[in-house]
């Protein structure tokens, strides 16, 4: 399967923490991209790191991508009780046509 | 402004019967997508128009028929449910076919009976 795969699958930590997801997938990609999705809601895009990229930032969003371990990881600084969401990493194969998206990484935030 | 706005959010209806889910996108974007999300939360493409026209068809029942009137809309017609398809479907657009930051609609979550 190409589906990526996050790891962990949940993760809880207390508010003002820093929160780390993974992604790792098996062949070569285009690009990555990571999204939110609250309980009962659609996903967000929150940032695309490209296959020529190896870190992108977007407010306490930070990502990186290492293409020779095919793999990439979410860090959001400061964590906050509106963080609680699941975590998507999706990647965009190489002559391909379509998103594949991994299984998510449940995070809870706790006050 | 909602910018990817899908109907019904629930749908609950009996094995054997016919329904419809709307989308619309008020984006101007070029490409419209179905998605599926089953119970385990794996999001899967179902289907991918670029204006108007189909450009990924991944192994679905043919009981699912996808039609887009204009490149803002895009419906999925479900013909004979059945109790495998009871997951959450989801609506997306993106500016083209590149398949760069999806907009995703709020999902319609599909029961059946």
């Amino acid at each position: 399967s190409q589906q990526g795969e996050e790891d962990p699958q949940a993760l809880s930590i207390q508010e003002g923490e820093n929160a780390t997801m993974n992604c790792s997938y098996k062949t070569s990609i285009n690009n990555l991209q990571w999204y939110r999705q609250n309980s009962g809601r659609g996903l967000v895009h929150l940032i695309l790191i490209r296959s020529n990229e190896r870190e992108k930032h977007s407010g306490r969003l930070r990502v990186t991508l290492d293409t020779s371990k095919k793999s990439s990881s979410l860090l959001i600084t400061a964590s906050r009780a509106a963080d609680t969401a699941s975590y998507f990493c999706a990647t965009l194969f190489q002559g391909a046509q379509k998103l594949v998206f991994g299984q998510g990484t449940r995070l809870t935030i706790n006050p | 402004d909602t910018a990817v706005s899908q109907t019904p959010k629930y749908l609950v209806t009996q094995m054997g019967n016919d329904k419809s889910i709307k989308c619309e996108q008020n984006l101007g974007h070029d490409t419209m997508y179905w998605y599926k999300q089953d119970s385990k939360k794996f999001l899967k493409i179902m289907f991918s128009y670029n204006n108007k026209e189909l450009i990924i068809n991944e192994t679905v029942p043919n009981r699912f028929s996808p039609k887009s009137p204009d490149k803002a809309h895009l419906n999925l017609h479900i013909n004979s449910l059945e109790l495998g398809d009871s997951a959450v479907y989801f609506c997306a657009s993106s500016q083209d076919r590149a398949n760069e930051k999806l907009f995703f609609g709020s999902g319609t979550q599909l029961s059946v009976l």
